[in-house]
């Protein structure tokens, strides 16, 4: 069966500009959780989704950071006015359900960098 | 606030060698804990996890963790390691209990070397 998908797999941008990073998750999945992985700060949680709210947004980093779910399926992850720091590889993962007890499974990640 | 500690950054063993990778946390409540693995070029995948029972875990791969509850401890262990363990390793915790939405905190990764 298919696995979480991203996309783009590499984005490469100016600094200032906007991204948009997707993620499917598994068909069934009601959970999604975004993660970011940088060099200097490891992997760190962003954002949460259970169907289509976000009860967790505790991680964005900044209000440049935002993010939606539709139809309890996609999500986009929007990055505005990029930074340099803003430069990772951006994780999706889902899960069969929400809280603690269910395996998340991660994506390919989307690798950005803001130049 | 919850965080995981991995004390090893940078591990480098010969084929058939014994490896131990350290993970400890900090969180004031119970946990689940998780040990991912990212091999070069893939995505991360799930080693092993624990929830409950015995505190010895078996994951894929020969690979199985130990909880001591005593120590705030989930460290990882293989008997005897392969080229193809080569990759990164994440410990990873989450907070169990009510209102918890299952986010992972994880610690900074250990990479582990393989030489053949």
């Amino acid at each position: 069966g298919a696995g979480v998908s991203q996309s783009p797999s590499n984005k490469v941008t100016e600094k200032g500009k906007d991204v948009e990073l997707r993620c499917d998750p598994i068909s069934g999945h009601t959970a999604l959780y975004w993660y970011r992985q940088s060099l200097g700060q490891g992997l760190e949680f962003l954002i949460y989704f259970q169907g289509n709210s976000a009860p967790d947004k505790s991680g964005l980093p900044s209000d440049r950071f935002s993010a939606e779910r539709t139809g309890g399926s996609v999500s986009t992850l929007t990055i505005q006015r990029t930074q340099q720091e803003d430069s990772a590889v951006y994780l999706c993962a889902s899960s069969l359900g929400a809280g603690v007890s269910y395996e998340q499974y991660f994506g390919p990640g989307t690798r950005l960098t803001v130049t | 606030a919850q965080s995981v500690s991995q004390h090893n950054h940078h591990v480098i063993l010969s084929e058939a060698a014994s490896l131990e990778l350290g993970c400890n946390y900090s969180y004031g409540g119970t946990v689940n804990l998780f040990w991912y693995v990212q091999y070069p070029g893939q995505h991360l995948q799930l080693l092993l996890k624990y929830f409950s029972g015995d505190p010895l875990v078996k994951g894929i791969k020969g690979f199985e963790a130990e909880f001591i509850k005593s120590k705030f401890s989930f460290n990882l262990r293989k008997p005897s390691v392969q080229w193809s363990d080569t990759a990164e390793y994440f410990c990873a915790v989450n907070a169990r209990g009510s209102g918890n939405t299952g986010k992972l905190i994880f610690g900074q990764g250990t990479t582990l070397q393989v030489k053949p």
